[in-house]
């Protein structure tokens, strides 16, 4: 069955120091796959996708096959980007597309 | 982007009485919906997945006849709690996508908190 970890509940950094939020996946097929963010009393929202390849507020993740894993980096957190990071993974079935979330990580970026 | 809107955003209800929560598209169609529970710790949990016309597809471990989806236009799916209990008391999270390419986006309601006294 498919599962997507993210071993880590919460991550504390520095302002201006490198962040990586670990995220592992566990599916048979092609993964499609996604990082969402939760700020503070707002709903969740996409961060970015791997299919894009792109950086989003200086967020970066790259698909690894070998290693199953899709980790989320930037390299100077900001104070602003202290939130709740979601790993998910998004799969064909026999009832249509399905999307599956880690348990989370929280970001706090701490001056 | 794309707006999801989830009704109500609270409720709280009688222990054995039901409770239905609606979730719409309102500037796109819907193809797929999905409902989450959201618990204490932040973690969401996949409850079911509907497609629009269809029946919906449970999770394992979720009891297709306690919690009713209903996905019967591509605005609007609905999810019903039977017989509530206080258990049951969660943050419920609804989500759609406007295709059927499991890459697209997935736009997010901003939930229902259900208190079950």
């Amino acid at each position: 069955a498919q599962r997507v970890t993210q071993p880590e509940k919460l991550l504390s950094v520095f302002k201006g120091a490198p962040v990586e939020l670990k995220c592992n996946y566990s599916y048979s097929g092609s993964p499609e796959l996604f990082w969402y963010v939760q700020y503070s009393r707002q709903r969740l929202q996409l961060l970015l996708r791997h299919i894009s390849r792109e950086s989003i507020k200086g967020f970066t993740a790259d698909l690894n096959k070998g290693e199953t894993s899709f980790h989320l980096k930037k390299p100077f957190a900001q104070e602003e980007d202290s939130a709740m990071y979601y790993c998910a993974l998004s799969i064909l079935t026999g009832g249509g597309n399905k999307l599956t979330f880690g348990t989370g990580t929280q970001l706090k970026v701490e001056l | 982007g794309a707006v999801v809107s989830q009704h109500p955003s609270r409720v709280i209800c009688k222990s054995g009485t039901s409770v239905k929560i609606e979730c719409r598209s309102l500037d796109f169609q819907a193809t797929t919906m999905f409902w989450y529970r959201q618990f204490p710790k932040k973690s969401l949990m996949l409850m079911a997945t509907s497609n629009e016309g269809s029946k919906a597809t449970y999770e394992q471990g979720v009891e297709k006849d306690k919690f009713l989806i209903n996905h019967a236009s591509l605005t609007l799916s609905t999810l019903t709690v039977t017989s509530a209990h206080p258990e049951d008391s969660s943050f419920y999270i609804c989500s759609a996508r406007d295709q059927g390419d499991r890459a697209s986006e997935a736009f997010f309601g901003q939930g229902t908190r259900l208190t079950v006294v």
